[in-house]
């Protein structure tokens, strides 16, 4: 079945980096757009931006830009996600999400488990 | 504050039918057929139920469906069930502005 497995949590301190990794399986890697979308603890859905995974375009919310970078692998079929410059408001869960296609925002399915992300010091 | 506008809240009682609303803009939902809806219980991932404004994923209850009238799209959940309890989540495309997907804040709807 179509899956996506997410590398697990993490603790950073303030200023530090952290990299999520979501490995699909199920279909063809390179065939779908992938999402990242994270979600602060009691709050709402927020995206970051989007990864091609088969040329490796990349378009970031503008909120992120200069401090998130999405890379693939398409030869073990594996989106990430770095985020740099941590701070305590990015304490959140972070999730992969597949676009349904066949245009870019069609609907996101499926999400992966999410990875909680703390930033603490 | 999110792109697109959620009511905080609705409820229903068992049977009954509901409608939550999201409202964009005349460059995201009213511009484009890719307005989709999530499904959140507490502590899970978010879960698709329709895609496309209408559409509704394999495995899906008909009893979800969504629609579209100018900058606003519906999510309509008939014959409402106690599982149906839960935050739901309305995003679009953002068009030519963004190029990347909108969320609407959120809605928790509440089955009395």
């Amino acid at each position: 079945q179509v899956q996506l497995v997410q590398s697990g949590a993490e603790v950073k301190k303030p200023g530090a980096s952290v990299k999520v990794s979501c490995k699909a399986s199920g279909y063809t890697f390179t065939g779908y757009y992938l999402h990242w979308v994270r979600q602060a603890p009691g709050q709402g859905l927020e995206t970051m931006g989007w990864i091609n995974p088969n040329s490796g375009g990349t378009n970031y919310a503008q909120k992120f830009q200069g401090r998130v970078t999405m890379t693939r692998d398409t030869s073990i079929s594996t989106a990430y996600m770095e985020l740099s410059r941590l701070r305590s408001d990015d304490t959140a869960v972070y999730y992969c999400a597949r676009d349904v296609g066949p245009e870019l925002g069609s609907g996101l399915d499926p999400w992966g488990q999410g990875t909680l992300v703390t930033v603490t010091s | 504050q999110s792109a697109l506008t959620q009511p905080a809240s609705v409820s229903g009682s068992p049977g009954q039918s509901i409608t939550i609303s999201c409202t964009g803009t005349s460059s995201d939902v009213g511009s484009y057929n890719l307005v989709s809806w999530y499904q959140q219980h507490p502590g899970k991932a978010p879960k698709l139920m329709i895609y496309e404004g209408s559409e509704r994923p394999s495995g899906v209850s008909n009893r979800f469906s969504g629609s579209k009238s100018g900058n606003t799209a519906s999510l309509t959940i008939s014959g409402l069930q106690a599982e149906d309890e839960a935050e739901y989540y309305c995003c679009s495309y953002g068009g030519s502005s963004t190029f990347h997907v909108v969320f609407g804040g959120g809605t928790k709807l509440t089955v009395l």
